[in-house]
This record gives structure tokens, sequence and C-alpha cells, in this order.
């Protein structure tokens, strides 16, 4: 059982904003940076954001990352089909000194 | 760009062993594979992503950190010499049934930077 929860799915129409949210505790989100990544069916998990805050090279702006006290959020502007995956919020957790995955937001584009 | 290729997956029946390969290249002669900090993440089917454990480099201790659910039975290891990473997996259970992905980590902020496209594990009788 994850200790990062995340809404199992969010939808939303092609140009439209949507945005998920990572609830954590003080040994991990509250004490580390939050990453996400981006994991299509069938292929190789991908890292969106860094740092709470940062995009990797190649990653569209249209993604964005922030964090507050033990909660993060990944916004994607512009929803776009390609953008159909599940998403996945991760921190370092100080106390079971491992990393930490959240449950997983799955993303559908109506 | 830096690319991992994990090999060994199987049908193993439970209780049993497997070694996985990772296969790593595209390390620079200023950023070497013998200094990055690798680690394996896996995902049973119809689950989330798990990490399994990492390896810090030589130069950072080389020492080790896993996961509660498979501390004492998986081992990651390494040659530098061969570019290479290992995971032995030992007393295996049905429910280390998963994919298991290489990757690349940074030390700060304990980021993924690259992943393979994984190995597939089955663990049944």
């Amino acid at each position: 059982q994850s200790v990062l929860t995340q809404p199992p799915s969010v939808s939303g129409t092609p140009g439209q904003r949507v945005t998920m949210s990572c609830s954590g505790g003080s040994s991990n989100i509250g004490s580390n940076p939050v990453n996400w990544y981006q994991h299509l069916p069938g292929t190789a998990p991908k890292l969106l954001i860094y740092s709470s805050n940062q995009r990797p090279s190649g990653v569209p702006d249209r993604f964005s990352g922030s964090k507050s006290d033990t909660s993060a959020s990944l916004a994607i502007s512009g929803l776009q089909s390609a953008d159909e995956a599940d998403y996945y919020c991760a921190a370092w957790d100080d106390s079971l000194n491992g990393y930490v995955f959240g449950t997983g937001t799955k993303v559908t584009v109506l | 760009e830096v690319q991992l290729v994990e090999s060994g997956g199987g049908l193993v029946k439970p209780g049993g062993s497997l070694r996985l390969s990772c296969a790593a290249s595209g390390f620079t002669l200023t950023s070497p594979f013998s200094h990055a900090w690798m680690s394996w993440v896996r995902q049973a089917p119809g689950k989330g992503l798990e990490w399994v454990g990492r390896l810090k480099s030589r130069l950072s201790g080389g020492t080790t950190d896993y996961a509660a659910p498979v501390k004492g039975r998986f081992s990651i290891s390494r040659d530098d010499s061969k570019d290479t990473l290992y995971l032995q997996l030992n007393s295996l259970k049905t429910e280390d049934t998963a994919v298991y992905y290489c990757t690349w980590v940074a030390k700060e902020p304990s980021a993924m930077l690259s992943w393979g496209q994984g190995t597939l594990v089955t663990v049944s009788s």
C-alpha cells in the first residue's frame, strides 16, 4: 500500500487544463523533492517533472508541477490525446529509507 | 542518450531464483556508468509502480537500499567494467510477478532519469 495518495482518474476534453493531486506526509513530500512520471501502457515510464516543478529537456511546458507542505500537484494544460497515460508522483521517504510512488492517476481524454 | 536494456526475465517456480541484467550504454567519459546511481522498479500486472531498491556508485560508497517486501531476498550489484547492473531474485513468491525496470537515478532529487523497457518475471507453479 503506497504512502502517496493520488486520485484514480481524471479526464478532460482536448485543449482543457486538468490537474491531479498527490498527498503524502512529513517524511516524504514534506521533506524531499517530488518527481512525476508519465507511463504509457507497453512503454517505459518517463520522467516528467523533477524537484517538484522542473521539467527535463524535451518535456513540453504544458506540464507543470507544484508542491505545498505535504502535497503536490501536476497540471496538464492544452490537453492532447497523446497525454492519455498513467501519471505517478514519487519521493524519497526518510522514515522508510526508500523511494515511494503514488497510487497513480489515469488521464483520459474525452 | 543513456539506454538501458534489461534481460533475464522468465518463468520460475515459487521458491526459485533468477538473475536479471541491465546493460547500459550512452554514458560519457565525464559521466561514466561507474559514477551512476542505479535502481530497480517493478510493476505487477494491473498494479502501479513499486520501487525495489537502489545501488549507489562506488564513489558514493557502493551501498544498497531495498524496499521492505524484497529485503533479504533480492540483491542488487554491478559490474562497472561491463556497464551492467544486476538484480538477484531469491526465494521468489507469486507476488513478485511483475515487469522489472532498470533505471538511472539522479542523486538529488532521487529522480529516475532513464528507464529500460523492462523484463517480465513470472512466478508460478
